[in-house]
């Protein structure tokens, strides 16, 4: 079945540093691909997403590129803030059912 | 709009009884998914129903069931609670299209003591 690998965390940030959450994907058909983000205590909230191989999904200075040859979708942000803390997933859908990675949990510090 | 309302936030229940969580959706949305989320596991499909079918399901017991109805509101049961049930449960909305991203409500906290 489908499934979705994400770099463990925790990870830990000073504000305005550089970050990135890797995430690669298998699935048998073509998904689409999504980050998920999770602030303590909250449900989750829709990040970003992408449809097709090529597409960029970008919200709040965050970019992910839907990878198909390298079969990823990495995170990307230029410059974090303490308010970027939480926790992040990568998910995948090719079907009715989201996969979600284990989840990434990044702390940003002033 | 309105987003994903979950009832309760918060239950405490004794092993062995059972539990009833409550979903309504965005306004326009037909499919309402179900999920668990332990820290050990992480987030687990548990099902989901589309037009009060289930059209997808997860690999959990039987003593995990659920409903929608007519309004498209979803209802999630546990019968004979075990501590491992101890868990935020997550409703997801959507348009009911196939490979969409879909809209959470904040859970509902279950602890089983």
């Amino acid at each position: 079945g489908d499934s979705v690998t994400q770099m463990e965390g925790p990870v830990t940030l000073s504000e305005e540093a550089f970050l990135t959450i890797n995430c690669t994907y298998t699935a048998t058909g073509y998904p689409s691909l999504f980050w998920y983000v999770q602030y303590p205590g909250e449900g989750l909230q829709l990040l970003l997403k992408a449809t097709k191989a090529d597409d960029k999904g970008s919200n709040k200075g965050f970019e992910a590129t839907y990878r198909k040859e390298t079969t990823s979708f990495h995170l990307e942000k230029g410059s974090v803030q303490v308010s970027d803390s939480a926790v992040y997933f990568c998910v995948s859908n090719s079907g009715y059912a989201l996969n979600f990675g284990k989840g990434t949990s990044l702390l940003v510090t002033p | 709009k309105a987003g994903v309302t979950q009832t309760p936030r918060y239950l405490i229940k004794t092993r062995g009884q059972q539990v009833t969580l409550s979903c309504s959706p965005i306004s326009g949305h037909r499919s309402v998914s179900w999920y668990q989320q332990t820290p050990g596991q992480g987030l687990q499909f548990l099902f989901e129903y589309f037009s009060e079918t289930q059209r997808n399901k997860g690999n959990f017991p039987g003593r995990f069931s659920g409903r929608q109805f007519s309004n498209s509101r979803s209802e999630m049961n546990v019968s004979t609670l075990e501590l491992g049930d101890s868990a935020l449960y997550l409703c997801a909305t959507s348009q009911g299209q196939a490979n969409t991203e879909a809209f959470f409500g904040q859970g509902t906290r279950l602890t089983v003591v």
